[in-house]
């Protein structure tokens, strides 16, 4: 069984459109987090939601929104795909908060490319 | 930006212990310094993390030098499923929590 499950694995869209990536944890965890990794390989925070409630949201243009409908999904939207916005983008999951020392466990990532 | 620095690659001979190190001399007393490694188009797996005493679980140890500016991750036994990327990160109640360039660790038969 797959732990933190993301879809779709590959998604492939024209600049401009909105298109979203959905995460599934089956862990019974309360924080959910979604990472941005770029074509340098820096991996770096987005979101983190805690029992449904944004916890961290760093500097992230408008344009993506994370939507948490419950404690195990959080799915993140993004509106007038840029070029930029092309990397692979991670969801995680853990026991605890990052701030208290949490653990994260990670989904096999969605590669995003906007032509 | 990562707060960390790690040497870009290093080799490490099958069944030999790999010491993977970190600099981190901007760490505040509050950071914890987590290790973490990603396996080729792989999402990162936790591996250890500390805040200032030494530690060791059933995958590596971790030891932290007194000032907290280093630290270095041991693998005891490297195997060929050990070559991947290591990230050293220092997390600051979650923020900035930066997975930087890494160490890529090459495992050699």
């Amino acid at each position: 069984d797959t732990a933190v499950s993301q879809t779709p694995k590959y998604l492939v869209t024209q600049m401009g459109n909105d298109k979203s990536i959905k995460c599934e944890q089956n862990l019974g965890h309360d924080t959910m987090y979604w990472y941005k990794q770029d074509s340098k390989k820096f991996l770096k925070i987005m979101f983190s939601y805690n029992n449904k409630e944004l916890i961290i949201n760093e500097t992230v243009p408008n344009r993506f929104s994370p939507k948490s409908p419950d404690k195990a999904h959080l799915n993140l939207h993004i509106n007038s795909l840029e070029l930029g916005d092309s990397a692979v983008y991670f969801c995680a999951s853990s026991l605890r908060q990052v701030l208290q020392g949490g653990e994260q466990f990670f989904g096999p990532g969605t590669r995003l490319t906007v032509l | 930006d990562a707060k960390t620095t790690q040497p870009p690659s290093m080799d490490c001979a099958e069944g030999r212990a790999a010491n993977l190190p970190c600099n981190h001399s901007t760490i505040s007393g509050n950071e914890y310094v987590y290790w973490y490694r990603q396996i080729h188009s792989q999402g990162p797996q936790y591996i250890i993390h500390g805040l200032k005493n030494n530690e060791t679980n059933e995958m590596a140890s971790l030891i932290i030098t007194e000032d907290r500016k280093s630290s270095t991750l041991i693998l005891p036994h490297a195997t060929l499923r050990d070559t991947a990327v290591y990230y050293c990160i220092v997390s600051n109640y979650g923020q900035n929590f930066v997975f930087g360039p890494g160490t890529r660790l090459s495992v050699l038969p």
